[in-house]
């Protein structure tokens, strides 16, 4: 079945720096690559996504990155805010039915200092 | 829209005792699914249901069962309650297709005593 690494587990950085979160995955049929944001006793929001047809995303600070070769994805964010600090998840889903599950990874802890 | 609810939120058991959890969504979903979130372990998926009537074990299913009679409801049930069981349980919905967009409840905190 699918698996998904996450890294780092935590992650700080000032305010204004870029924030950089990696994971790979080990099923080459998975399709789609979503992000989630989960502020500190909240529930997870779905902030960014990828499908496999496409090598990149942008949605005003945060895009992602897919490179299918290499079975991995990033999660970029430019110039932090505090409000960017949560907890991030990458997920890997497959197409259609059971496979329509999420695989989620460990989690990102993002601290922004102000 | 509500979007997805679940009852209670916070909840206290002792060793043995039973407890239903439900879940709710008036997104008209076909897909519901139950996580279980623990410090440093992520989200992971305990059962989920493909439609009113059907359900299917996740990754960690062992101690728990669920039932999807209605196409809004999904209810996650532990007949013997375990320390071990002590998380917060997430519930969420989503349209199945080929990308799975999954919306998330709120969360119920519970402890086993």
């Amino acid at each position: 079945g699918e698996n998904v690494e996450q890294h780092p587990s935590t992650l700080s950085v000032q305010e204004g720096d870029s924030a950089v979160i990696k994971c790979t995955y080990s099923d080459s049929a998975s399709n789609y690559f979503p992000w989630y944001k989960q502020e500190l006793g909240k529930r997870p929001q779905l902030i960014i996504d990828i499908r496999s047809n496409v090598g990149e995303k942008k949605d005003q600070r945060i895009a992602v990155t897919l490179n299918k070769t290499a079975k991995h994805f990033s999660l970029h964010i430019t110039e932090t805010q505090p409000e960017d600090s949560a907890v991030y998840f990458c997920a890997a889903s497959i197409r259609g039915g059971s496979q329509g599950n999420l695989i989620f990874g460990k989690g990102t802890k993002l601290s922004v200092k102000p | 829209n509500a979007g997805v609810t679940q009852t209670p939120k916070f909840r206290v058991l002792k060793t043995g005792q039973s407890m239903t959890l439900l879940c709710a969504q008036d997104m008209n979903h076909e897909y519901m699914y139950w996580y279980r979130q623990d410090p440093g372990m992520g989200l992971r998926l305990i059962h989920y249901s493909v439609g009113e009537g059907t359900t299917a074990k996740g990754e960690v299913p062992d101690g728990y069962n669920v039932s999807r009679l209605k196409k809004q409801n999904f209810l996650l049930g532990l007949e013997s309650a375990a320390p071990s069981q002590t998380s917060v349980y997430f519930c969420a919905s989503g349209s199945g297709g080929s990308y799975n967009e999954q919306f998330f409840g709120p969360g119920t905190r519970l402890t086993v005593l």
